[in-house]
C-alpha cells in the first residue's frame, strides 16, 4: 500500500495562475480532507468529503474547489492563486470515524 | 462549532524530565479525540486515540469530559520526542478540528 500520496510536492504559482494539487489513496477510506498548515496557525480543514460524490466545505474553504468523482482521489482545485494561499497543503484519508486520518507528505505551494 | 486550543506554543524540558501538553477542546456532542505528531519536515502521523487508550512511545492521554481536557502527559523525555505535537477533535460528520499545535524541545 502507498498510503496517501500527494503530487506535486513543491510548487511555485503566479498570482492569477490556477492548478490542482492531486490526492490519491489506495487504502479504500470513505472519508477525505484537505488541510492546510501555517506558522502559528495550525491545519485548518479547507474542504473535506465523506464518500464519493459528496463533498462539503471546512474552515477556510475561500479559493480553493474540490470533487470527489471516485473513492480513491480527491483533488484540490487553486481558481486563481493569491500570495495568501502560500502554505503547505495536506491530504488525509480515514476509513472510519474514531479511526483517524493518515495524512500525505504534503505540497509546499508558494504564490509569488 | 468545534474549537480544540493547545495553550502553550512551545515546551522545552530536559532529557528524562516528565513531559505534559494540554489541550482543551469545546465540542456540544460526544467528541473523538486524538493527538498528532510530526516530526521535522515530515508528514503527521497519528500517535493516540482516546477510544483505544492506548500507550504509544511512553505517551498516554487521558480523556477528562467534566474538564473538557485531553491531555498529552510522558513520564520520561527522550530527545527523540523532539517534534510538533496537535490534538484533534473529530465531530459528527467527520470534520477533524485541529489545535494550533505545541512543538516540544527537548534538550540533553
Amino acid at each position: 500500500n502507498a498510503g496517501v500520496t500527494q503530487t506535486p510536492k513543491f510548487q511555485v504559482l503566479k498570482t492569477g495562475q490556477s492548478m490542482t494539487l492531486q490526492c490519491a489513496q489506495d487504502m479504500n477510506h470513505e472519508y477525505m480532507s484537505w488541510y492546510r498548515q501555517d506558522p502559528g496557525m495550525g491545519l485548518r480543514l479547507i474542504h473535506y468529503s465523506v464518500g464519493a460524490g459528496i463533498t462539503d466545505q471546512g474552515e477556510v474553504p475561500n479559493g480553493y474547489n474540490v470533487s470527489r468523482s471516485t473513492t480513491e482521489d480527491f483533488p484540490l482545485r487553486l481558481l486563481s492563486a493569491a500570495p495568501s494561499q502560500t502554505s503547505v497543503y495536506f491530504c488525509a484519508s480515514s476509513p472510519r470515524t474514531g479511526a483517524g486520518y493518515t495524512f500525505g507528505s504534503g505540497t509546499r505551494l508558494t504564490v509569488v | 462549532a468545534q474549537r480544540v486550543t493547545q495553550p502553550e506554543k512551545l515546551l522545552s524540558v530536559f532529557k528524562g524530565a516528565p513531559v505534559e501538553l494540554k489541550c482543551n477542546y469545546s465540542y456540544s456532542g460526544s467528541p473523538e479525540l486524538f493527538w498528532y505528531v510530526q516530526y521535522s519536515r515530515q508528514r503527521l502521523q497519528l500517535l493516540l486515540r482516546h477510544i483505544s487508550r492506548e500507550s504509544i512511545k511512553g505517551f498516554t492521554a487521558d480523556l477528562n469530559k467534566g474538564e473538557t481536557s485531553f491531555h498529552l502527559k510522558k513520564p520520561f523525555a527522550q530527545e527523540e520526542d523532539s517534534a510538533m505535537y496537535y490534538c484533534a477533535l473529530e465531530a459528527a460528520g467527520n470534520k477533524l478540528t485541529f489545535g494550533g499545535g505545541t512543538r516540544v524541545l527537548v534538550k540533553p
